[in-house]
């Protein structure tokens, strides 16, 4: 199963939005409604972000949103915060019944 | 709270198992499961394998397989996650974290960094 692809790197001024790409095939990202999102700081433990494509949880700011298209998931952050500086991963169920990760995006808040 | 809280750093030789637990609390063991998944230095996130802490089955990625072990203690609702034949490239932080069925990882361990070094 090879990794979904994700930009290395994306960045954006505060205020602004960014959107992180995460491309798959049918057989994960475009083929399930269960793409997830993951920010992850420094020497942290990931967290979640937004689940089932474009659900967020309970205490995760409205400022970031999901989306899918085809075998293409999308995560954007609007209204760009200094705090929102991170690694960014998804990750997808596949039809192994594995899950598979992207290999993650550095945000970087200019 | 719901908690996963796994157990120390470990240092090994290569050709050595590492066996890294993960207790689990705050919520009824048997109705998520639980996943590894590792991050060697600067690198990103894998996805190891699953186990039902209900029955005990479990599916492990294919580049692991033959390598790691997953195991449940239900009477101390701890995960432990055991690779074998260790190598320089196993050199990683190993994370558990708990889904419902096909769903998100929505609670994670503190992560358990391995070194395999001679």
């Amino acid at each position: 199963q090879s990794a979904l692809t994700q930009p290395a790197s994306v960045s954006g001024s505060p205020g602004q939005s960014i959107t992180i790409s995460c491309t798959g095939t049918s057989s994960d990202v475009g083929g399930y409604n269960y793409v997830s999102w993951y920010q992850q700081h420094p020497g942290k433990a990931p967290k979640l972000m937004i689940y089932d494509v474009s659900k967020r949880p309970s205490g995760v700011s409205n400022r970031f949103s999901g989306s899918k298209s085809g075998n293409t998931a999308s995560l954007t952050i609007s209204g760009l915060q200094a705090e929102d500086e991170s690694d960014y991963y998804c990750s997808s169920y596949t039809s192994s019944s594995t899950r598979v990760f992207g290999g993650g995006t550095k945000l970087t808040v200019l | 709270q719901v908690q996963l809280v796994q157990s120390g750093a470990e240092v090994k030789k290569p050709g050595a198992s590492v066996k890294v637990s993960c207790k689990t609390s705050g919520y009824t063991f048997t109705s998520y499961y639980i996943h590894w998944v590792r991050q060697a230095p600067g690198q990103g996130l894998e996805w190891m394998g699953i186990i039902n802490p209900s029955g005990g089955s479990t599916s492990y990625a294919q580049k692991f397989q033959g390598r790691v072990t997953m195991t449940r203690d239900t009477s101390t609702s701890t995960v432990y996650m055991e690779l074998s034949s260790l190598r320089s490239e196993d050199t990683a932080v190993y994370y558990c974290a708990r889904t419902v069925s096909y769903g998100a990882f929505d609670i994670w361990g503190q992560g358990t960094m391995v070194t395999v070094s001679s």
